[in-house]
């Protein structure tokens, strides 16, 4: 499992309230991605880090933030939940290596009422 | 525009045949291939990789790419019910650090 874990799994929270998933890895793996996955998108990337505090915008980064400031946790806010962010959320991380592979965790799901 | 694209499926395939599952991508410089699998209610698990034209196989699965087309194949041979799962084409351009994914076909083995 490539040592990721996500917390929490589950979660219902309100709209218009602040939420915060993490990741964590266990293996000092430099790159971290969110991704959230959707019915009849797949997986869309939302941020992405390439080291601690060092992080970018993937292609639908809207109404998410991300904080990276140790090498093991990756956190993805929302600041003001909509219940259009309802989603199951996955983390990946992949090493610096030419190989390329990335490794997802086993994801969170998010319901935004 | 996609970047990726993958029939969604759904495909059906007797135990013990080939499954054929296709991708297609837009972008000429996309330098490295990957196929998922993913069973329902779990997270992408890493099959296959590939980044040079032409097969590569591990086990029962092979996987083709033909940069020229912008195709990418993955072969499942003697198909078992437990590849009963969606599979996730997924891409990663030469420049930048972002990889696309398709939206995945699903596949049904039949006993």
């Amino acid at each position: 499992d490539a040592g990721i874990t996500q917390s929490p799994r589950h979660k219902v929270t309100e709209t218009g309230t602040p939420v915060t998933l993490r990741c964590h890895q266990t293996e000092n793996h430099r790159y971290m991605y969110w991704y959230r996955q959707d019915p009849g998108h797949g997986l869309r990337l939302i941020h992405y880090s390439y080291g601690v505090k060092d992080t970018d915008k993937g292609e639908v980064s809207d109404g998410y933030s991300v904080s990276r400031s140790k090498t093991e946790d990756f956190l993805l806010t929302l600041e003001s939940a909509t219940s259009s962010q309802t989603s199951v959320y996955f983390c990946a991380i992949r090493d610096s290596g030419l190989a390329y592979e990335q490794y997802f965790g086993p994801g969170t799901r998010l319901t935004v009422t | 525009q996609k970047e990726v694209e993958q029939n969604s499926g759904p495909l059906s395939v007797p135990e013990g045949a080939i499954a054929s599952l296709n991708c297609t991508y837009s972008d000429r410089g996309s330098q490295s291939f990957f196929w998922y699998r993913q069973y329902s209610g779990k997270s992408p698990e890493l099959i296959m990789s590939i980044y040079s034209n032409g097969d590569k196989e591990d086990g029962r699965f092979t996987a083709q790419l033909n940069k020229a087309s912008q195709y990418v194949s993955l072969l499942i041979r003697d198909s078992q019910p437990s590849d009963s799962a969606t599979y996730l084409c997924a891409v990663k351009i030469l420049t930048g650090n972002q990889f696309y994914f398709g939206t995945g076909t699903s596949l049904t083995v039949i006993p």
